[in-house]
C-alpha cells in the first residue's frame, strides 16, 4: 500500500530552467513532508521539508509547496543546474510517528 | 545534521550465509532506523533500533531474519540472516538527531548487498 506516490519516474529539463517534481499522498495523518536527493552509490541527502501548517517553504533554489486539501506537494528547483541531476524522493510522516514513508522517486536529468 | 558511516560499503555473499552491517554516528542520537532499497524500488523501513531494548520491526520484517543491535547512542548493527537473492538490496541506516526541524532524518551512505 503505497501511501506516498511520485507518478513521474523521470524528468528531463534544460539547464537554467525550472524543475517541478510532484508528489501525492493518501494518508490524512501525514503532517510533515520532506524531499531527499540521492546520487548513485550514496545515501539520500535531506533537501527541504514543510509542515502541514504551512503551504510554502523556500531554501535558496529549492521551494516546496503543499496543498493539503489535494494531498499534493511539489518541489521547484530554480534555476536547474547540472549537479541537480539525481533521484529525488518525497517522504512523509505523522506528528506522533517518526517513521518516514517514501515515494518511488523521480530521476531528474539536467541537460546542458 | 550528523555524520554517518556504514561498513561494509558493499559485499557479495553466498546464499544461506549472514552479513552484519555496522552503522556509526559521530554524535549521540536518540533514534536510529534501518531501511532497505531493493533494485528500482523506493526506501522501505525495516525497523527502529532502540537503545538498550529490542528493535521495533515493521510489517513484513522479523527479528529472526533481520536481528538488530543498538548497544549505545552512536552505534547500531543490522544482520541479514540466511540470505537469498531476494535480499539483494541497498541497506541504509538513518538517524533523527532530534535537534532543529521536526523530523529530518539523515542517512548513511548505504551498504550494497548482492546475494548469489
Amino acid at each position: 500500500d503505497q501511501q506516498v506516490k511520485q507518478n513521474s519516474p523521470s524528468l528531463s529539463v534544460q539547464e537554467g530552467r525550472i524543475s517541478i517534481l510532484n508528489c501525492d499522498y493518501t494518508n490524512s495523518m501525514f503532517d510533515y513532508f520532506l524531499w531527499y536527493k540521492k546520487y548513485p552509490a550514496e545515501g539520500p541527502t535531506f533537501l527541504i521539508s514543510i509542515s502541514s501548517i504551512k503551504d510554502k517553504n523556500e531554501d535558496g533554489r529549492f521551494t516546496v509547496f503543499l496543498n493539503k486539501s489535494a494531498k499534493h506537494l511539489s518541489l521547484h528547483i530554480v534555476p536547474s543546474q547540472p549537479g541537480d541531476s539525481a533521484v529525488y524522493f518525497c517522504a512523509a510522516s505523522g506528528s506522533n510517528d517518526y517513521k518516514l514513508s517514501f515515494g518511488a522517486g523521480t530521476t531528474v536529468t539536467v541537460r546542458a | 545534521s550528523a555524520v554517518i558511516s556504514q561498513k561494509p560499503s558493499r559485499d557479495i555473499c553466498q546464499r544461506g550465509t549472514s552479513l552484519t552491517i555496522q552503522c556509526q554516528v559521530d554524535s549521540q542520537v536518540t533514534m536510529m532506523f534501518w531501511y532497505r532499497q531493493q533494485p528500482g524500488q523506493s526506501l522501505t523501513l525495516i525497523a527502529t533500533a532502540n537503545q538498550g531494548s529490542e528493535a521495533t520491526y515493521e510489517s513484513g520484517f522479523v527479528i529472526d531474519k533481520f536481528p538488530i543491535s543498538r548497544p549505545n547512542l552512536t552505534f547500531s548493527t543490522l544482520t541479514v540472516s540466511n540470505m537469498s537473492p531476494e535480499d539483494s538490496s541497498i541497506y541504509l541506516c538513518s538517524v533523527r538527531p532530534g535537534t532543529g526541524g521536526f523530523n529530518e532524518q539523515f542517512f548513511g551512505p548505504g551498504t550494497r548487498l548482492t546475494v548469489l
